[in-house]
């Protein structure tokens, strides 16, 4: 089976735009959750969508959005970037949300 | 409000020897506990996980991990440590419906020759 796939892999961005991060989960999975890794914050959870429906929700502001798809692919957008949302973001997937997360390679964003 | 401790921000072993990372957590409930390893610019990987039942788990890599409800920990073991084991290890927890994984702040492990 194939793991979880994250697009693109590194991207470098310029305060003000905007970013949209693509993740493929593992075939069959339904529950897909994304998290933000720095050096300061360590790893944070940003939100969590199941059967194409956001069912949790992390504390980031509104910038940060996501959505999922009925083939359970996920996107997640974060718009007028700010140089603090270079991170490295994580997606994870899992069957059903009540089972252990299996994680992507991640996308490493990088704001100018 | 949940939370994961892991006292160690940096550790260093030499090959061969033993190993132990501690993890604290607050919660109300039992949680649901994991263990992840992450190599430099890569994601995370699961190591082993707790649910219920039995409170030594094995998992991969040759880790084990033990669940003390009476001191709130799951610490990660291994008897003995192999280079290729250097990496950050990352305790989580969870509650059940859900994948919000609230993470602890990171153990780096450094292995010496």
């Amino acid at each position: 089976k194939a793991g979880v796939t994250q697009t693109p892999r590194y991207l470098i961005k310029t305060r003000g735009q905007q970013v949209t991060l693509s993740c493929s989960p593992i075939s069959g999975h339904r529950s897909v959750s994304w998290y933000q890794q720095t050096p300061g914050q360590g790893l944070q959870f940003l939100f969590e969508y199941f059967s194409e429906t956001q069912r949790n929700k992390g504390n980031f502001p509104g910038r940060f959005s996501g959505r999922q798809f009925s083939n359970s692919r996920s996107e997640m957008n974060v718009s007028t970037l700010e140089l603090g949302d270079s991170a490295l973001y994580l997606c994870a997937s899992s069957p059903t949300g009540e089972t252990e997360a299996f994680f992507g390679q991640g996308t490493r964003l990088t704001v100018v | 409000a949940q939370s994961v401790t892991q006292p160690d921000i940096h550790i260093t072993v030499s090959e061969g020897a033993s190993l132990e990372l501690r993890c604290n957590y607050s919660y109300g409930a039992t949680p649901y506990l994991f263990w992840y390893v992450q190599s430099p610019g890569q994601g995370l990987q699961l190591l082993l996980k707790y649910f219920s039942g039995d409170t030594l788990v094995q998992g991969i890599k040759g880790f084990e991990a033990e669940f003390k409800r009476s001191q709130s920990s799951f610490n990660l073991r291994k008897p003995s440590v192999h280079w290729s084991d250097a990496a950050e290890y990352f305790c989580a927890v969870a509650r059940g419906a859900t994948n919000k994984l609230i993470f602890g702040t990171g153990t780096l492990l450094a292995v010496q020759p």
